[in-house]
């Protein structure tokens, strides 16, 4: 059973970098995308973006000039950082296993980051 | 990239079916079927229901179907149970390998 999780630092101060990264366990993340997600407290969903395993990269066009993902294969895990953040950026921040192109499972718990100085 | 258009909210007794829209999802002939469904309670992750507009994943109710029509997709939950009670969102295919949520529906069961 893959197992995700997110961990990263819960508070970060406006203009600086967000950096998350996701850990996953029960199975290799090889050949698969892995996307990051991102839900703002009590509001909807937004895709944040996908990576590749091979390291190839789909982003949101409203956050792609601020975010850039990777991946480090032998640790099985996928990062995440999304530069000069302000408080729109506070957001639960999720991982997720993409099985097809709009298919998310499973999902690890999320990460509340708080952008506050 | 616009999000993909939901009722806010919607209400249903147990025993009812209900259905919910979601519209501005891709027409285009390849990317037509790839619509996704997910259900959340308050304080967890997003569950899959439906992928590919109408398949259920491995332990997903019957009671939950998908459709669509033309750049409409639909979620039916039948039997509605107080379990039931959750947001809901979908999920398009919106080009260039990117993907695009609708801003959610909340399901009150009554």
């Amino acid at each position: 059973q893959v197992r995700l999780q997110e961990s990263g630092p819960g508070l970060v101060k406006p203009s600086e970098t967000l950096s998350l990264t996701c850990t996953v366990s029960g199975d290799s993340i090889s050949s698969f995308y892995w996307s990051w997600i991102r839900q703002p407290a009590g509001k909807g969903l937004e895709w944040i973006g996908r990576i590749y395993t091979s390291g190839a990269t789909n982003y949101n066009p409203s956050l792609k000039s601020r975010v850039a993902m990777s991946v480090a294969t032998s640790e099985n895990r996928v990062s995440l950082r999304l530069t000069s953040v302000t408080a729109a950026d506070t957001a639960i921040y999720f991982c997720a296993k993409v099985g097809g192109p709009t298919t998310f499972d499973p999902w690890g718990p999320g990460i509340l980051v708080t952008v506050s100085s | 990239q616009s999000a993909l258009t939901q009722p806010a909210s919607l209400s249903g007794s147990p025993g009812q079916s209900i259905t919910i829209s979601c519209t501005g999802t891709s027409s285009d002939d390849g990317s037509y079927n790839l619509v996704s469904w997910y259900q959340q309670h308050p304080g967890k992750a997003p569950k899959l229901l439906i992928y590919e507009v109408n398949k259920r994943p491995s332990g997903v109710s019957s009671r939950f179907s998908g459709s669509k029509s033309d750049n409409t997709a639909s979620l039916t939950i039948s039997g509605l149970q107080a379990e039931d009670e959750a947001s809901y969102y979908c999920c398009s295919y919106a080009g260039r390998g990117t993907s695009v949520f609708g801003g959610g529906t909340k399901l009150t069961v009554l």
